[in-house]
Order: structure tokens, then C-alpha cells, then sequence
């Protein structure tokens, strides 16, 4: 099975901080994504990467950066937390593009507020 | 653009009864389309999907069917349980180039016994 494993599952933090959230993947998958969920709003789209070191830009990515520096990782920053950011902050991974009836699988999750 | 709208929650339903999630596309092209579960303090977990026209997919009793004509993937099951209380999420993608899943808003489900 595949496991995509997020680093914390809540996180507390402070206005101003940055704050890294991480996640790992042990399928060796080209792609990750991170996500945002908020009650009505459903699942927001901030960055995926098709690649190490390859990122772009998704729905809402203001406020935000990622790092691919391995395969199996991508990272998260939050360069300077504002409260606005208080979330759900979900990962996936999945096979590359070709495989495109391949689905994304996810981490757990990250509750972080920020205060 | 490519979007999903779903049914909007929440649902409430006494054990056994039958349920219905509806969920409608926009897309270019002929999208694959997902059902997605996330359970209570969980991450979400594939529950079906279809990947062309008329294809049903299924898994624990849910089904989904492919309507090409009616843009439409409405999630069902038979008989609910209480274990089936979740957030359900319908999706599409591109078949085309490499691009991510795309959202509806949710359906919150809630089974009473």
C-alpha cells in the first residue's frame, strides 16, 4: 500500500513564524501536491510538483513555498504564518501523468493554527 | 475550466436507508472521475472511480456510474450504515498532460442508528 506520511498531525504556531510542514511518500511517485481544507470550501489546491526540484503554482499559493528536493519528500513553508492560514493542510503523491486514471493518495493531515 | 459540483450537505440518514450524493462535472475533454472518503480525523482515501463513459465504478456496497450525456457521477449506496458517516468528495482529471485532481466542496454524511 501506498503511504504518504505528513510529519505532524496538529501543530501549533505563532503570527510571523515560518513553519515547515512536511511529507514524505514511499512509492517512488513523480508527483505531490498539498492542499488546504477548509469547511465550505472544500479542498484548494496551493502547489504540486511533477519532479524533484520542478514545483508550480496552484489555486491559492500566496502565502506559501515548497521545496522538492528528493523525490520522496515535499515540503511546505509558510514564510510568515498569518492566522488566515489556520487549516487543514493535506499531502498527496501519485504516479506520473501517463498513468492519468491513477489517483492521488493521501496523508493524514496537518491541523495547523496559528495564534 | 474544469470544475465539480456536488450536492451540498449535510445529508442525514437513518441506518439502511438508501443514499444518493449527486455530482456534476464541467470539463474538457473526457475526464476520469473519483469518489473520494474521508472519515472522521482522517486523510482522504479512494473509494471508486471510473476513467470513461458508462463505466460503473464500486467498492463496499457504494457504485458511481460514468453519464457522459448528463455530465454526471452521482454516488449511491444501498443501505447505509453508521460506519459510513463521513465527508465524501467527488473529482475529476484531465486525460490529458499531467494535472491534478479537481475538488467538489464535499457532502458531509451523517447515519443514525
Amino acid at each position: 500500500d501506498v503511504k504518504v506520511t505528513q510529519s505532524s498531525r496538529y501543530l501549533v504556531k505563532r503570527t510571523g513564524e515560518k513553519v515547515f510542514l512536511e511529507c514524505v511518500q514511499d512509492m517512488d511517485h513523480e508527483n505531490m501536491f498539498w492542499y488546504r481544507q477548509d469547511p465550505g470550501l472544500g479542498l484548494r489546491l496551493i502547489y504540486f510538483s511533477y519532479d524533484v526540484k520542478m514545483k508550480e503554482k496552484g489555486d491559492i499559493p500566496e502565502g506559501y513555498s515548497v521545496s522538492r528536493e528528493k523525490k520522496e519528500r515535499f515540503s511546505l513553508i509558510l514564510e510568515s504564518a498569518s492566522t488566515n492560514q489556520t487549516s487543514m493542510y493535506l499531502c498527496a503523491s501519485s504516479p506520473p501523468g501517463q498513468g492519468f486514471h491513477q489517483p492521488q493518495h493521501f496523508g493524514d493531515g496537518t491541523r495547523l493554527s496559528i495564534l | 475550466g474544469n470544475s465539480v459540483t456536488q450536492m451540498e450537505g449535510p445529508v442525514t440518514l437513518s441506518e439502511e436507508a438508501f443514499l444518493t450524493i449527486n455530482c456534476t462535472y464541467t470539463a474538457t475533454g473526457y475526464p476520469s472521475l473519483f469518489w473520494y472518503v474521508q472519515y472522521p480525523g482522517e486523510g482522504l482515501q479512494l473509494l471508486l472511480k471510473a476513467t470513461k463513459a458508462d463505466d460503473k465504478g464500486s467498492n463496499k456496497g457504494f457504485e458511481a456510474t460514468y453519464r457522459k450525456e448528463t455530465t454526471s457521477f452521482h454516488l449511491e449506496k444501498g443501505s447505509v450504515q453508521v460506519s459510513d458517516s463521513a465527508v465524501y468528495f467527488c473529482a475529476l482529471k484531465r486525460n490529458s498532460g499531467n494535472t491534478p485532481l479537481v475538488f467538489g466542496k464535499g457532502t458531509r454524511l451523517s447515519v443514525i442508528a
